[in-house]
């Protein structure tokens, strides 16, 4: 079955720091791979996505992911974080098989310290 | 684009009633659209998916009597939660995804409280 790990339930960095939130899946085939953020009370806004091509994927607000398939990662990065970067990350899998129903991972929640 | 709304934002109810969840594609046809729920602190789990005419695919342990998932057009599904009861408060969010998408595009959610 197909299942998505984000080994770190909390993270704290300094504003200004670079950041890496990991994500790890598990899935048959290539996979369509998205990381998105979620403000608390808020919907989900996209931040990036890998469907095939180059492995390295650049995002919104400064984010990037690489694909690394001999790992089964995908992880999320940011060389600078900004306080308002604060906020829950999650990454998911599409299913493509079954009409690329999305399979989360349990997120990850971004402390920002000034 | 690919703009997905829900109406509406937060409803709050008393135990036993029914409430009525809207989720619509502002800007897109969604031939498919996703209904999940999430509870504090944790992540989204699917509760169905819908195909505009056709019957809701539930996924394991999601009550078909007690969600119902109705995707008449292109543009609209709702979710009505029959009977809600305090367990079944929660934040309720959808998407939406069209013939030619293979990602989804979410709504804002919607925040049901049951007295």
């Amino acid at each position: 079955a197909q299942s998505v790990t984000q080994p770190d339930i909390h993270i704290t960095v300094s504003e200004g720091a670079s950041l890496e939130l990991r994500c790890n899946y598990s899935y048959g085939a290539t996979p369509y791979l998205f990381w998105y953020v979620q403000s608390p009370g808020q919907g989900l806004q996209l931040l990036l996505k890998y469907f095939s091509g180059d492995t390295l994927v650049q995002g919104i607000k400064g984010f990037e992911a690489e694909f690394k398939r001999s790992q089964s990662s995908f992880n999320l990065r940011k060389p600078s974080v900004h306080w308002s970067d604060a906020a829950e990350y999650f990454c998911a899998v599409g299913v493509v098989e079954y009409g690329n129903k999305l399979v989360f991972g349990a997120g990850t929640i971004l402390r920002v310290k000034s | 684009g690919a703009v997905v709304s829900q109406h509406p934002s937060w409803v709050i109810c008393k135990s036993g009633t029914s409430v009525k969840i809207e989720c619509r594609s502002l800007d897109f046809q969604a031939t498919t659209m996703f209904w999940y729920r999430q509870f504090p602190k944790q992540s989204l789990m699917l509760m169905a998916t819908s195909n505009e005419g056709s019957k809701a695919t539930y996924e394991q342990g999601v009550e078909k009597d007690k969600f119902l998932i109705n995707h008449a057009s292109l543009t609209l599904s709702t979710l009505t939660v029959t009977s809600a009861h305090p367990e079944d408060s929660s934040f309720y969010i959808c998407s939406a995804a069209g013939p030619s998408y293979n990602e989804q595009f979410f709504g804002p959610g919607t925040r049901l409280t049951v007295l």
